[in-house]
């Protein structure tokens, strides 16, 4: 099974504080994934990695930047938290090198409350 | 862009019964489709999937999924529900080389005995 965590599972913050998620895995897998999850919504890509160094944006960046130094890790920051941003957080990698169709597996997730 | 829509947003089923989650996709190109469930406080995992090939799909747990293009639909089903199947329920399309996937909004699915 693929190994990825998440940390810290949960965060209460305030609002202008700098938020730091950080996602590890354990299989050196190229392609990871940054969500959102909010009731209504469903899941919601915030941004994604395809290589170290390598990251592009998904629907909803604004007010998110992504990091990823070295394979395993992914790191999310929100950089002056909002209200806006509580929410749980799932980071994703790619599972396969079909190409086609391949399965993201998700790590436990990080619930995050800005007051 | 690509879009899926899952119009159930609450179902209850009785133990037993059978179950259908409905799920339509928009998306230009023949499409990646997948179905994932979220069990209270967990991930998400994989149910199924489909890319290519036949349309009836078997994933695990016993369930099942029929993708039907004329009607751009990806519908889950389970003959004989059990009461650990209640939980989230995820519809997903995705595309392109680097696998970005959107979800659906996702349907409850409760079982009652």
């Amino acid at each position: 099974d693929a190994g990825i965590t998440q940390s810290p599972r949960h965060k209460v913050t305030e609002t202008g504080t700098p938020v730091t998620l950080r996602c590890h895995q354990t299989e050196n897998h190229r392609y990871m994934y940054w969500y959102r999850q909010d009731p209504g919504h469903g899941l919601r890509l915030i941004h994604y990695s395809y290589g170290v160094k390598d990251t592009d944006k998904g629907e909803v960046s604004d007010g998110y930047s992504v990091s990823r130094s070295k394979t395993e890790d992914f790191l999310l920051t929100l950089e002056s938290a909002t209200s806006s941003q509580t929410s749980v957080y799932f980071c994703a990698i790619r599972i396969g090198t079909s190409g086609r169709a391949d399965e993201q597996f998700f790590g436990p997730g990080t619930r995050l409350t800005v007051l | 862009a690509q879009s899926v829509t899952q119009p159930d947003i609450h179902i209850t089923v009785s133990e037993g019964a059978s179950l259908e989650l409905r799920c339509n996709y928009s998306y230009g190109a023949t499409p990646y489709l997948f179905w994932y469930v979220q069990s209270p406080g967990q991930g998400l995992q994989l149910l199924l999937k489909y890319f290519s090939g036949d349309t009836l799909v078997q994933g695990i747990k016993g369930f099942e999924a029929e993708f039907k293009r004329s009607q751009s639909s990806f519908n889950l089903r389970k003959p004989s529900v059990h009461w650990s199947d209640a939980a989230e329920y995820f519809c997903a399309v995705g595309s392109g080389g680097y696998q970005k996937v959107t979800f659906g909004t996702g349907t409850k699915l409760q079982v009652i005995p």
